[in-house]
Order: structure tokens, then sequence, then C-alpha cells
């Protein structure tokens, strides 16, 4: 069990440039959560995946941002056209099936310029 | 639709002193309720949950909390704080388990030798 990792651990890019996390879950998890979470807030809920369904998606989730996860085991977030107010750490947990533990990575934080 | 309220941002104990970190919930169905620490610059570890059953639950470190219904209540406590247990603490609802979080602002506890 390596645990939930993330990658890359910070970005920092220009106002107006599509950025892409990735996340790998722990081995056999089948749901995949994103978070984001602000300076002095706790995280928020983004999108989530059972497999490779994206199961529900967050009001906060606009259109810039895209979610995969194309084989129910690695995925993907997108954000395209990036804004200052992107600037946030971006956080992925998984869990198995039927419990209720989710399972966190260390998060990538971007920085938008 | 579900909530979290976490009474104080930032809570200072001397080291051996209580430790009392605060949580209210809102839910609309019986909650999943769960209590996370994060150190700086790393993600999210689960201290303790609860699910059903014994409304007293230990967790990791010494830290346990009581579910009280009636006060909509998950309460964190640890008898003796020691200067390791310095860190940001959230306390979080799912309504079913195994569906998203839903996170407080979280409290940062300081730890005074």
């Amino acid at each position: 069990d390596t645990g939930v990792s993330q990658d890359p651990r910070h970005k920092i890019t220009k106002r107006g440039q599509n950025v892409t996390f990735r996340c790998d879950p722990i081995s056999e998890h089948n749901r995949l959560y994103w978070y984001r979470q602000t300076l002095g807030q706790g995280p928020e809920f983004l999108t989530y995946f059972q497999n490779e369904a994206q199961l529900e998606k967050s009001r906060l989730l606009s259109d810039r941002f895209s979610a995969e996860r194309p084989k129910g085991s690695f995925s993907t977030l997108e954000i395209q056209r990036t804004e200052q107010g992107d600037s946030a750490m971006y956080l992925c947990a998984s869990s198995p099936e039927g419990q209720e533990t989710q399972y966190f990575g260390p998060g990538t934080r971007l920085l938008v310029l | 639709a579900q909530s979290v309220t976490q009474l104080g941002s930032h809570v200072s104990v001397s080291e051996g002193a209580l430790v009392l970190l605060r949580c209210n919930y809102s839910s609309s169905v019986p909650p999943y309720l769960f209590w996370y620490v994060q150190y700086p610059n790393q993600g999210l570890q689960l201290l303790l949950k609860y699910t059903t059953g014994a409304t007293l639950v230990k967790g990791i470190n010494g830290f346990e909390a009581e579910f009280k219904k009636s006060e909509t209540s998950f309460h964190l406590t640890k008898p003796s704080a020691h200067m390791s247990d310095a860190a940001e603490y959230f306390c979080a609802v799912s309504p079913f388990g195994n569906e998203k979080l839903t996170f407080g602002t979280g409290t940062r506890l300081t730890i005074i030798p």
C-alpha cells in the first residue's frame, strides 16, 4: 500500500494557461475524489468517480474544469484558462468499495500569477 | 444538505493540558462523522470516525470524540496535549459514508511548551 500519490506537488503558472494534475489512487480503490482547499479553509468537494464513471460534480466546478478517470485507475484534473482565483491546493482522495474512509494524497499546490 | 461548524479557528493549550476542539454538524440523514488532521504542506490524515453504534470513538494518537445526536455535536478531545499535536484539525460529515465529505473551516491547534 503506497498511498495516494499526486503529481506535480507544486505548479506555478501564468494566468490564461492550462494546467493538468494527476492523481494515482491506492490500488483497487474504486472511488476517487477531488477537493480544492484555499488558504484558511477546509477542503471543498469538486467531483468524484466510481471506477471510470463521474458520479457527481460540484457547482464549484466551472466549465474551465474537467476531470477524467479513463480506465478507472488514475485520474486527471485539467483547468483551462487559469485565473488567479484558481490558486489553491488540489487534493485527491480514494476509498475502497463499501468503506467510509477516504485516504488523501499530499495535494498539488497551484499558484496562478 | 450537510454542513459543519467548527467553533474557534485557533486554539492554544499548554503541553499536558486537555485538548477540546468543537464540531457541530447539520445533516438531513444520519451522518457519518470524521476528524482529520493536516500537518503543514501535507494531505489529510484520518484521526477517527463515527459511523454507527458506540457513540464514543477512539482514534489514533490518543484522540477520541463523542457523537451526541441531541446536540448535533462531535467534539474532539485528548486528555494530555503533546507538542506533536500542533496541526490543523478538520471535522467532516458525509450523508451515507462513501460519498463526498463536507468539511468545516478547520481549527489550528497550537501547543504552548
